[in-house]
């Protein structure tokens, strides 16, 4: 059972323009979520979070958007560079009960010139 | 610098032939974990550890061993590798259990 899904397994943009990665849900009690991003031969690095008590996060060219009632929640990367190619990857836990990250398949994303 | 180190980086082995990938961190972090990344099913756990001598099955547990001497340490052990462990593993440590995951760069293992 898929408890974080990522539908697009990939997603093509062009430089300069808005990307938007989307995440789904299942389970009602996760409470914090964060995003994870990629490169070839490098292992994740934490790109950004956020907690259900908020529904939006801000950081730089980087925004997640948390929506609680839809069980969704999506990176907006604006405006996206091709620097920005990687897979990024949704993950999130129940923090409240000491839930451990459980993560999605990736998205990757391909920033055009 | 804060870092996961994993070692091998790459290793390609035979079915049978038992082998070990080491992961270190020095962060002091309580927490780590192994997990495999297969093409279209992410990032999936093998096993955890909250702390010394506390180890714990993740999703993928069938045909790995782990071991927490140490805080440091959390090696991955296949005693009988074969083809369906063909995957790239990345070591992770964090403060706590759901906390902000740190990752090594990853082993690429093929079995042959």
């Amino acid at each position: 059972d898929q408890q974080v899904k990522q539908n697009s397994p990939s997603l093509s943009v062009q430089e300069g323009r808005i990307s938007i990665l989307n995440c789904d849900y299942t389970n009602s009690m996760f409470d914090y979520f964060l995003w994870y991003k990629k490169y070839p031969a490098e292992g994740p690095t934490f790109l950004i979070s956020i907690s259900s008590i908020k529904d939006k996060n801000e950081d730089g060219r980087f925004t997640v958007f948390l929506n609680k009632s839809a069980k969704h929640l999506s990176l907006h990367i604006v405006p996206s560079q091709p620097g920005d190619s990687a897979v990024y990857f949704c993950a999130a836990s129940a923090r409240n009960q000491g839930g451990k990250l459980i993560f999605g398949q990736g998205t990757e994303l391909s920033v055009k010139p | 610098e804060a870092q996961v180190t994993q070692n091998p980086r790459y290793l390609i082995t035979v079915t049978g032939k038992k082998l070990t990938v080491t992961c270190s961190q020095n962060m002091n972090h309580e927490y780590m974990s192994w997990y495999r990344q297969d093409p279209g099913l992410g990032l999936r756990q093998i096993y955890y550890s909250m702390n010394v001598e506390v180890t714990d099955k993740g999703d993928v547990p069938e045909g790995y061993k782990v071991s927490r001497k140490e805080k440091r340490n959390f090696p991955l052990i296949l005693e009988s590798p074969s083809p369906n462990q063909t995957s790239l593993y990345f070591c992770a440590s964090s403060l706590y259990l759901a906390g902000e995951l740190f990752f090594g760069e990853g082993s690429r293992l093929t079995v042959l």
